[in-house]
């Protein structure tokens, strides 16, 4: 099993641009979660899918953020435009049903933003 | 609101000790918990879980004990190794009508000593 893969592992960019973070969730899975992940907030659910729907999205900072799931194989994550304020370590991670269930968490992406 | 907290931020132990992490939680409603390990540039890699009608699991060197009478959770890590050495999250699943949420704790950082 490969887990869950996400891309680009590292990314800098320039205040302004325009980010898109990349996640392919564990085959079978049918829940994918986002978080972000800073020294001083911890782990932040951003958002949820179930079956490729988004479910809760109360957590996605503000309208740059927006995030998709496609099929049941890929969700990104976009940020436009970035701001320094969004640095911080971007996590996608997937479960076999969603409730009560472990989560498993890809390697992430590290975000840095000029 | 409530939330899942660690007694101690930092634990440094000798190699071939046995390491205690402590994690209260303050959501007796919550049925489900985690424990996740965190290594350096590394997402949350799930140990082990234990659901709130046990109040003692074991793994493979790690042992999760659950009180609910003091909303405690601990996890064991028996004969502990360098490579042990990582950031400890514990996760709870609160029953809110949303149980795919995870509330995770800040974490504890355990360092082994050779």
């Amino acid at each position: 099993d490969a887990g869950v893969i996400q891309s680009p592992r590292h990314e800098v960019t320039e205040m302004g641009q325009e980010v898109t973070l990349r996640c392919k969730p564990i085959s079978g899975h049918n829940s994918l979660f986002w978080y972000r992940q800073t020294m001083m907030r911890g782990l932040e659910l951003l958002i949820y899918f179930n079956n490729n729907v988004p479910i809760d999205d109360s957590g996605m900072p503000e309208d740059r953020f927006s995030a998709k799931m496609p099929n049941a194989s890929f969700s990104t994550l976009k940020i436009q435009p970035s701001e320094p304020r969004d640095s911080a370590v971007y996590f996608c991670a997937s479960s076999a049903r969603g409730g009560g269930e472990t989560q498993y968490f890809g390697p992430g992406t590290r975000l840095l933003v000029l | 609101g409530e939330s899942v907290g660690l007694h101690l931020p930092t634990l440094s132990v000798q190699e071939g000790d046995n390491s205690i992490i402590n994690c209260a939680y303050s959501n007796s409603a919550s049925d489900y918990f985690i424990w996740y390990k965190q290594e350096s540039g590394k997402g949350p890699q799930f140990i082990i879980d234990i659901r709130s009608n046990m109040d003692k699991r074991q793994g493979q060197r790690v042992t999760v004990l659950l009180n609910k009478t003091v909303k405690h959770l601990s996890l064991q890590i028996a004969a502990t190794q360098p490579g042990d050495s990582a950031v400890y999250f514990c996760a709870e699943n609160p029953p809110q009508g949303s149980n795919y949420k995870l509330t995770f704790g800040k974490g504890t950082l355990l360092t082994v000593n050779p």
